[in-house]
């Protein structure tokens, strides 16, 4: 079965650090997304992304965050200067279809530790 | 306004029994509404979703309950198994709207004793 897989499973660095997340969607999903979710919290939306442009995002996706789809198949969230409260899970997710008509699937994470 | 309230926060339940999970928005434009299971050290996954279209739908052991007036959905999950064990979250989307990003409910995390 096909699956969204995301490397590397677990990050540490230090405050200050910039930090780049990589995911490998499904390969014929047209639609890219980030959540996170900070430890023993829910799940929250990032951005999403499609054709080569962010369709939408969250106030939590400031100035220090970006996403890029450098190539065919990789899709990277880039935080620029990591806080201490940047601390969680980063889930990738991909999609054929946009919204409600097509199935989110989320890979295993990415986990980010600041110190 | 976006906040999707989930609850309870916990849930123990004893094998072959019904699983009860609650959730409650607020915003009249979500349209779609999935539950996904997780568990530990792996991604959410959809479990079933519903579209305020119809007031229940039930795949094999788990049932969404719609209430559109109440603006409320449950999920049901019938004769609980050992392996139905994990965190729960109910979600919403306002796809209509052009919203591309879920709201997550908090969570519930799910035990069934044997």
């Amino acid at each position: 079965e096909p699956e969204v897989t995301q490397t590397p499973s677990h990050q540490v660095t230090q405050m200050g650090q910039e930090v780049i997340l990589r995911c490998v969607p499904i390969s014929n999903h047209l639609y890219f997304y980030w959540y996170r979710q900070i430890l023993g919290q829910k799940v929250e939306f990032l951005v999403s992304f499609y054709n080569n442009e962010i369709s939408e995002k969250s106030e939590i996706f400031d100035d220090q965050f970006s996403v890029e789809r450098p190539d065919g198949s990789n899709f990277t969230l880039k935080i620029r200067s990591t806080k201490l409260e940047d601390s969680a899970m980063y889930f990738c997710a991909s999609s054929l279809l946009i919204g409600g008509d097509g199935e989110l699937f989320f890979g295993e994470g990415s986990r980010l530790t600041v110190l | 306004q976006q906040q999707v309230k989930q609850s309870p926060q916990s849930l123990i339940v004893q094998k072959g029994g019904i699983s009860i999970i609650n959730c409650a928005y607020e915003n009249t434009a979500f349209d779609y509404f999935p539950w996904y299971q997780q568990f530990p050290g792996k991604g959410p996954a959809l479990l079933i979703a519903i579209r305020p279209d119809v007031s229940e739908k039930k795949e094999g052991r788990f049932t969404i309950s719609f209430n559109k007036s109440a603006k409320q959905f449950s999920l049901h999950i019938m004769d609980s198994q050992p392996g139905d064990s994990a965190t729960y979250f109910c979600a919403a989307l306002a796809s209509g709207g052009g919203a591309d990003g879920l709201t997550f409910g908090k969570g519930t995390h799910l035990i069934i004793q044997p």
